[in-house]
């Protein structure tokens, strides 16, 4: 069974420029979550993706968005990049619910971004 | 909003004792989940234990255990036989359970605990 994978592992980029982070659900899987983590901080939630369609989004600007596609898979997209942006962007997917009871979230290896 | 306290910033043991990292948490919800999480100098954020709220039985997983304590609302990690690739970021999280009710799927996150094993 393949993981959770993200690509690419590390990505440069300048002030004002925009980056697009992508992500592999787990098999099964059908809600994609994003998640930004700051050096030496906890994962904060960014938003979450379920049939295509955003469902719950944490407290990011409009300039963070996303995508999910029919396989699952899932896109952040980052427009008019911040020096604060620079950390590390993890993935995770969970399968359905069951019963009305969420799953366990499955995380990537994570995409490191730095922003000069 | 619900919240996650990890007191311990760093957290030392010696190979094959066992440690125990704290954490709590504050929520006015009553069915929910609680994880630790560790995360490896590779990043992988990788699922340690998972606990039930509605379960009064400790989760265990090998060397791993837990105490939870839902009036305290207090959720610690303990390690036994702690080996070196044991060393990592430890990570406490929270999720409400339920798919309903306007509540948002996330995993909120403490600060985490670095823990390093001495040989």
């Amino acid at each position: 069974e393949t993981g959770v994978t993200q690509s690419p592992t590390h990505l440069i980029k300048t002030r004002g420029q925009q980056v697009t982070l992508r992500c592999s659900s787990q098999s099964g899987h059908n809600t994609v979550s994003w998640y930004q983590q700051a050096l030496g901080q906890g994962p904060q939630f960014i938003f979450q993706y379920y049939r295509e369609e955003e469902n719950g989004r944490g407290n990011f600007p409009p300039r963070f968005s996303g995508l999910q596609f029919p396989n699952y898979s899932s896109e952040l997209n980052v427009n008019a990049l911040e020096l604060d942006d620079s950390a590390l962007y993890l993935c995770a997917s969970s399968p359905p619910t069951s019963g009305g009871r969420r799953e366990t979230q499955y995380f990537g290896p994570g995409t490191r971004l730095l922003v000069l | 909003a619900q919240t996650v306290t990890q007191s311990q910033p760093e957290m030392s043991v010696q190979e094959a004792e066992t440690v125990t990292l704290s954490c709590t948490y504050d929520t006015s919800e009553s069915d929910y989940y609680l994880f630790w999480y560790k995360q490896p100098p590779s990043r992988q954020m990788i699922l340690v234990i998972r606990q039930e709220a509605y379960k009064q039985q400790n989760a265990t997983e090998n060397r791993f255990s837990v105490n939870f304590q839902k009036a305290a609302k207090s959720f610690s990690l303990k390690i036994s036989d702690s080996q070196l690739g044991d060393a990592a970021m430890y990570f406490c999280a929270y999720r409400a359970s339920l798919n309903y009710g306007g509540s948002q799927g996330n995993l909120i996150f403490g600060k985490g605990t670095k823990l390093s094993v001495k040989p």
